[in-house]
C-alpha cells in the first residue's frame, strides 16, 4: 500500500498519560502535515514538517504537543499528559512539496481520553 | 479567524440532480483551492483543485467554479449519486506557504 499510513487507528489513554501517533507518508513524499478534527468541526492545521525540520507549527498548542519527522522512520505526533479535550481524530497528510500539489491523507488516529 | 467558510453544514439532493456545494474565503492571497470528500472513519480524499488563474476546472461529474472578485468557489456534482453522500471540505492555500486552510465541511446526502 503506497498510501499514507497512520497507526494506531484507535488509541485510548487515561488523563495524564502520553499519546504517540505515527504517520508514514506516501512513497516519494517528504512533506508531512498533521491536522486535528474535533467532533462536529473541520480540519485544523497543527504542524508542517519536512525531513528533520519543523517548517510551520503555528497550529500546535504551545504546551504538551510536539512533532518530529526524523531522517529515518515515521513522523510522530506526541501529546504529553493528555486531557479530555485532546480527544479528537488526528489526520496526517503528505505531499510531494511542489507548488500547488494536493495533500494526501491517511485514515487518521482516533484518540479517546478517559 | 475562519479564513475559509462553508456556511451550509448540510445539503440533501435527489439522485440524478445537481449538487452545489459552496465555499467562501476572506484572504485575497489564496491562489490555490481544493475540494476533498470524506467518508466516516476514513481520511479526506482529494477530489479536484483549481488555480486562481482559472475560473473553472472540470473532472468527470465534478466541476469547480472560482469567482475571485466574490472570493467564492463552488463544487458542482452532476448527476449526483448515492455514493456521493459524504462530507465535503474546501481548502485553500497561497504560494509561499505550504499551509492548507480547510473549511468546516458540508454534509451531502444524496437520496435514492
Amino acid at each position: 500500500n503506497a498510501g499514507v499510513m497512520q497507526n494506531p487507528r484507535h488509541l485510548v489513554r487515561r488523563r495524564g498519560q502520553e499519546a504517540r501517533l505515527r504517520c508514514s507518508p506516501m512513497k516519494g513524499h517528504s512533506h508531512v502535515y498533521w491536522y486535528r478534527q474535533l467532533p462536529e468541526e473541520g480540519l485544523k492545521f497543527m504542524v508542517y514538517l519536512q525531513k528533520e525540520n519543523i517548517i510551520d507549527e503555528s497550529g500546535m498548542p504551545k504546551e504538551r504537543f510536539s512533532a518530529e519527522f526524523p531522517k529515518e522512520g515515521p513522523s510522530i505526533l506526541r501529546i504529553q499528559q493528555v486531557v479530555r479535550g485532546d480527544s479528537a481524530a488526528y489526520f496526517c497528510a503528505s505531499s510531494s512539496g511542489t507548488v500547488h500539489s494536493p495533500l494526501h491523507f491517511g485514515n487518521g488516529t482516533r484518540l479517546t481520553v478517559t | 479567524d475562519q479564513q475559509v467558510k462553508q456556511n451550509s453544514p448540510s445539503l440533501s439532493v435527489q439522485e440524478g440532480r445537481i449538487s452545489i456545494l459552496n465555499c467562501d474565503y476572506t484572504n485575497s492571497m489564496f491562489d490555490y483551492f481544493l475540494w476533498y470528500k470524506k467518508y466516516p472513519a476514513e481520511g479526506p480524499t482529494f477530489l479536484i483543485s483549481i488555480s486562481s488563474i482559472k475560473d473553472k476546472n472540470e473532472d468527470g461529474r465534478f466541476t469547480v467554479f472560482l469567482n475571485k472578485s466574490a472570493k467564492h468557489l463552488s463544487l458542482h456534482i452532476v448527476p449526483s449519486q448515492p455514493g456521493d453522500s459524504a462530507v465535503y471540505f474546501c481548502a485553500a492555500s497561497y504560494s509561499g506557504t505550504y499551509k492548507y486552510i480547510f473549511g468546516t465541511g458540508t454534509r451531502l446526502k444524496v437520496l435514492a
